[in-house]
């Protein structure tokens, strides 16, 4: 089955500075990537999401980019801010049948004032 | 939007009893719901796919004797925790997406339910 790895489990970073959160996945099956934002105690939200189609794909300070051939995808984000502070998760699937999601790890972002 | 919710809350239970929580796509129909149990500090872990009208679908290492999941409309999943003990005690989350075919492909999910088992 699909396993995917997430790093860094933390991330510090001073505000104004950008973030950068790296995941891989093992199945080549899977074509769908989202990135969620989970406070504590909260449903995670879905913050932007890219498919195996397209390489980058960006929506304000945030983008995502998706190198199929080495099976990894990133989340960058830009001119950060202190509620960008939260836990992110990517996933990954398959927009095919089942379409379960696969989470990392969890990366806990802190942005210092 | 899609709107997914979930009842209760937060549930606390003593030791031996069930448990049952609610999970209801409010504005649209959900053939596939899923249910993710996650403990402090720790991501989402898939427990089992909720198909509607038919038999769950659980994955490596979850009781299905243990937490029955019911989709008896395309509004409504529940999962049972049965015999509740203290190490069952989690923020139990479900997701839910359009029906196949759909050109929306995310799962929306509920706001969550603490179980604490006394």
């Amino acid at each position: 089955g699909e396993n995917v790895e997430q790093h860094p489990s933390t991330l510090s970073v001073q505000e104004g500075d950008s973030a950068v959160i790296k995941c891989t996945y093992s199945d080549s099956a899977s074509n769908y990537f989202p990135w969620y934002k989970q406070e504590l105690g909260k449903r995670p939200q879905l913050i932007i999401d890219i498919r195996s189609n397209v390489g980058e794909k960006k929506d304000q300070r945030i983008a995502v980019t998706l190198n199929k051939t080495a099976k990894h995808f990133s989340l960058h984000i830009t001119e950060t801010q202190p509620e960008d502070s939260a836990v992110y998760f990517c996933a990954a699937s398959s927009i095919q049948g089942a379409q379960k999601l696969v989470f990392g790890q969890g990366t806990r972002l802190t942005i210092n004032p | 939007g899609a709107v997914v919710s979930q009842h209760p809350s937060w549930v606390i239970c003593k030791s031996g009893t069930s448990v049952k929580i609610e999970c209801r796509s409010l504005d649209f129909q959900a053939t596939t719901m899923f249910w993710y149990r996650q403990f402090p500090k720790q991501s989402l872990m898939l427990m089992a796919t909720s198909n509607e009208g038919s038999k769950a679908t659980y994955e490596q290492g979850v009781e299905k004797d243990k937490f029955l999941i019911n989709h008896a409309s395309l509004t409504l999943s529940t999962l049972t925790v049965t015999s509740a003990h203290p190490e069952d005690s989690s923020f139990y989350i479900c997701s839910a997406r359009h029906q196949p075919g759909h050109w929306d492909h995310e799962q929306y999910f509920g706001p969550g339910t603490r179980l604490t088992v006394t």
